[in-house]
């Protein structure tokens, strides 16, 4: 079985400020990440995915992430936060490959931007 | 395209009655999963259907049932509400003949049980 962990329940940041949004996940067999963000009273809009390849993932919005297997983890990252980036983010993994899309999701960072 | 969408919104059920739960996936996609997310919680996965098939279940008890149409639109059913129940529910379409596509979500239908 696969596991997510998000360090932080919250962390608040200054607007300009950079952003570290961190995963660790933890699967004996190969796995696809994903991030997701959620706005109040929403859905969940995809902002990046490790698949394969290159380690470092570029997303929406300015936002990338760093595949790094050796310490199982994928954390978020912002060079310059953005009053518009506050809201809950939601790291992701499911099994590489097949037809099954089960997503585990941990349980979420709210990002709070303070001007 | 068109995206995921979940109805009803919103609504509110009484402890022990059923509710239905609809979503129809975005064009071309065949597989729909469903999340249940508990306030402050992460999304968790109820269960998945491919061609009308369920492929795939989470942790949750008989009284949570699925259907896949013909057309993949999907609906949950929720038989004997519990309290519990008052989530916001996530439906999710994808691609599934290949492993590696995304999910895309839908707005959700928040339940409230009384």
């Amino acid at each position: 079985a696969q596991s997510v962990t998000q360090l932080d329940s919250q962390v608040p940041v200054f607007e300009e400020a950079p952003v570290e949004l961190r995963c660790n996940y933890s699967s004996s067999v190969s796995v696809y990440l994903f991030w997701y963000v959620q706005y109040p009273n929403q859905g969940l809009q995809l902002l990046l995915k490790y698949l394969s390849g290159s380690t470092l993932v570029k997303g929406i919005n300015g936002f990338e992430a760093e595949f790094k297997k050796s310490e199982t983890s994928f954390h978020l990252t912002k060079p310059s936060a953005h009053m518009s980036d506050a809201a809950e983010y939601f790291c992701a993994v499911r099994l590489s490959g097949g037809s099954n899309y089960k997503l585990t999701f941990g349980k979420g960072t709210l990002l709070t931007v303070n001007p | 395209e068109t995206g995921v969408t979940q109805s009803p919104t919103h609504l509110i059920k009484t402890r022990g009655q059923q509710v239905t739960l609809r979503c129809s996936s975005q064009s071309g996609h065949n597989t729909v999963s469903w999340y249940q997310q508990a306030l402050g919680q992460g999304p968790q996965f109820i269960f998945q259907y491919y061609r009308e098939e369920e492929n795939g279940r989470g942790n949750f008890p008989p009284r949570f049932s699925g259907l896949q149409f013909p057309n993949y639109s999907s609906e949950l059913n929720v038989n004997a509400l519990e309290l519990d129940d008052s989530a916001l529910y996530l439906c999710a379409s994808s691609l599934g003949e290949t492993g590696n596509t995304e999910a895309f979500f839908g707005q959700g239908t928040r339940l409230t049980v009384v």
